[in-house]
């Protein structure tokens, strides 16, 4: 079993609609979660970044954390076609720069217009 | 990409060549990173380097080598490239608030035939 798991979709809505992306985990020591966007042919780029449990809002995304389900979810409000990328979690159990990060296989998601 | 460039971008090659990647960054940072990506795997942490002359391995190291003789350089080097190596490959670095969020390159595509 892979310690975080994420749906790879595909993930199609329309333009307009709330995206609910998740990942589950096994490893209850993650203390540190991220979210990437990654559009195609393109490096990952940082959207959200949150310290244990919660919930963070950054314009129209909001990073959910529950850690006594080690369940984190990603909310898209009002989506729109640029957010159509594959979306990727990933978690640690500190913020130390030798600690790997564990990265989900991704989720695609398409916002049709 | 955060002052990260990756040379060469796409690369083709056979097996059994020497192959080396470039990552090059502007911004001092002392933290780099290597990680390939592959499908239903997400991405992987191959090496990561802690300053000059200072790397550790990641979780999947076996079949490449790197280098960092300065700051803004780190190299990765497959000895003897094979199939199993096609893959895309990211440079990360750290930064942000408390120096503790990883940001990406634009990776380089590589094909061993």
């Amino acid at each position: 079993q892979k310690e975080v798991e994420q749906d790879p979709g595909p993930l199609s809505v329309p333009e307009g609609a709330i995206v609910s992306l998740n990942c589950t985990y096994s490893n209850s020591a993650f203390q540190y979660f991220m979210w990437y966007r990654q559009y195609s042919r393109k490096g990952p780029e940082l959207l959200m970044y949150t310290y244990s449990s919660g919930n963070k809002e950054d314009g129209r995304f909001t990073a959910q954390v529950d850690k006594s389900s080690k369940y984190i979810s990603l909310f898209i409000r009002d989506s729109q076609p640029s957010d159509s990328a594959t979306y990727l979690c990933a978690m640690s159990v500190t913020n130390f720069g030798n600690e790997k990060l564990t990265f989900g296989t991704g989720t695609r998601l398409t916002i049709i217009p | 990409d955060a002052g990260i460039t990756q040379s060469p971008r796409h690369k083709v090659t056979e097996t059994g060549t020497p192959v080396t990647l470039r990552c090059h960054q502007t911004e001092n940072h002392r933290y780099m990173y290597w990680y390939r990506q592959d499908p239903g795997h997400g991405l992987r942490l191959i090496h990561y380097s802690y300053g000059v002359k200072d790397t550790d391995k990641g979780e999947v190291s076996d079949g490449y080598s790197v280098s960092r003789s300065k700051t803004e350089d780190f190299l990765l080097t497959l000895e003897s490239a094979t199939s199993s190596q096609t893959s895309v490959y990211f440079c990360a670095i750290r930064a942000g608030r408390g120096d503790n969020e990883q940001f990406f390159g634009p990776g380089t595509r590589l094909t061993v035939l």
